[in-house]
Formats: structure tokens, sequence, C-alpha cells
């Protein structure tokens, strides 16, 4: 039991590149979420599929689309990579309400 | 909106001083609270939760107990080890959010052996 699993782990883009951040769970969870995390900003919500074939707007969406593939994947596209986009992104599941399951974070560093 | 307002860190204590982090939040309806931490490298986790008022959470010798006469939900524990430097999140998810969380800034802990 895996749980919640995220690919990759560290990734370096330059001004303009496109990347997918992808995401997995192995909970049979409904919900699942994209958070960024910046210093002295906590966690912001980008993306959240409430179930498979669901998507809604977060907090901070801007530049980012997302896919639920199926219940347990969850990606997250960046379609022109920004220099405010570095960040660490977290990925994160839950079954109905309260606890989420956060993923170990991917690090992104554009430049 | 919803918000969530905790202590600004970086918090630094003694090997078996007593923490107390400072969580203080507004919502509509009657949220469910949570302290996640999470550790140098590693995503967040799951500390301790309470979903009614005068609820207390508790795990791995933190404390914390709803107060909704306070807004708050202060996080606490008699005697930290080294091994509890992490950073630690205040966060809420209340009745029309749709199970999104809402978000602390973070509190880092450090101690010091």
């Amino acid at each position: 039991n895996a749980g919640v699993t995220q690919t990759p782990k560290f990734q370096v883009l330059k001004t303009g590149q496109s990347m997918t951040l992808q995401c997995a769970q192995d909970m049979n969870h409904n919900s699942m979420y994209w958070y960024r995390q910046d210093p002295g900003m906590g966690l912001r919500l980008i993306y959240y599929s409430a179930s498979e074939g669901t998507t809604d707007k977060g907090e901070v969406p801007n530049g980012y689309n997302v896919s639920r593939l199926n219940k347990r994947e969850f990606s997250l596209r960046l379609e022109s990579a920004a220099p405010s986009q570095t960040s660490v992104y977290f990925c994160a599941s839950s079954a109905a309400v309260e606890t989420q399951y956060f993923g170990p974070g991917t690090r992104l560093l554009v430049l | 909106g919803d918000s969530v307002t905790q202590m600004e860190g970086p918090v630094t204590l003694s090997e078996e001083a007593f923490l107390t982090i400072n969580c203080t939040y507004t919502a509509t309806g009657y949220p469910s609270l949570f302290w996640y931490v999470q550790y140098p490298g590693e995503g967040l986790q799951l500390l301790l939760k309470a979903t009614k008022a005068d609820d207390k959470g508790s795990n791995k010798g933190f404390e914390a107990t709803y107060r909704k006469e306070t807004t708050s939900f202060h996080l606490e524990k008699g005697s930290v080890q080294v091994s509890d430097s992490a950073v630690y999140f205040c966060a809420l998810i209340s009745g029309g959010s749709n199970y999104k969380l809402t978000f602390g800034k973070g509190t880092l802990l450090t101690v010091n052996p």
C-alpha cells in the first residue's frame, strides 16, 4: 500500500516549457487535490477533483490545468512555465470529508 | 471566506520544554479542525483532528481542544523531543467547502538537545 505517489520528485524547467506532474493514489479515495507550497504562504489549493470525472478551481488555478484520468490518477499540467511557478507541489487524496493524505511532493524550479 | 491564523515562527525550544502553538480560525458553519505536521523533506501528515466543539484531539503526546467560543485550536505538548522538529500547520474544513482544506501559514518548530 503506497498511499499517494508523485512523479517526478524534482524538475528544472526553462521559462515557457511545459510539463505534467503525475499523482496516483491506491486508497480508493474519491477526492484528489493539488496544492503548492511557498515560503511564508502555507499551502494553497490549485485544483481539486471531488470525484472521478469532475474538477474544480481552487485558490490559485491560473497557469495550470488538471486531468482526473481515472479514480486513481490526477495530473497537473503547466502549459508554459513561469518563474512564479517555482514551488513545491503536493498532491493529496481523501475519502469524503476530513482527513487528506499527502504525497511526498515535487520540487519544481523554473529558470 | 474561511481563514486560519497561526502564530508566527520560528519557535525554538530545548528538549523537554512545554510547547504551545496558537491557532485561531474564521469559518462558516461548524468546521472540522486539524493539525498537520511536515517533517523535513516530506509531505504533510495528519497529526490530530477535532470535529465538534469541546472535542480534544490527541496523538503522539500532542493535544488540541476545539474552542468554539474563542474560535481557537491551540496545539500543546508537555515535553518536546528533538524528533518533534518540523513545520506544524493548522487547518480547517467548513461545512460548505466541499472538503477543501484551508491552511494556516505554518509554524517551524526546532527542538535542541
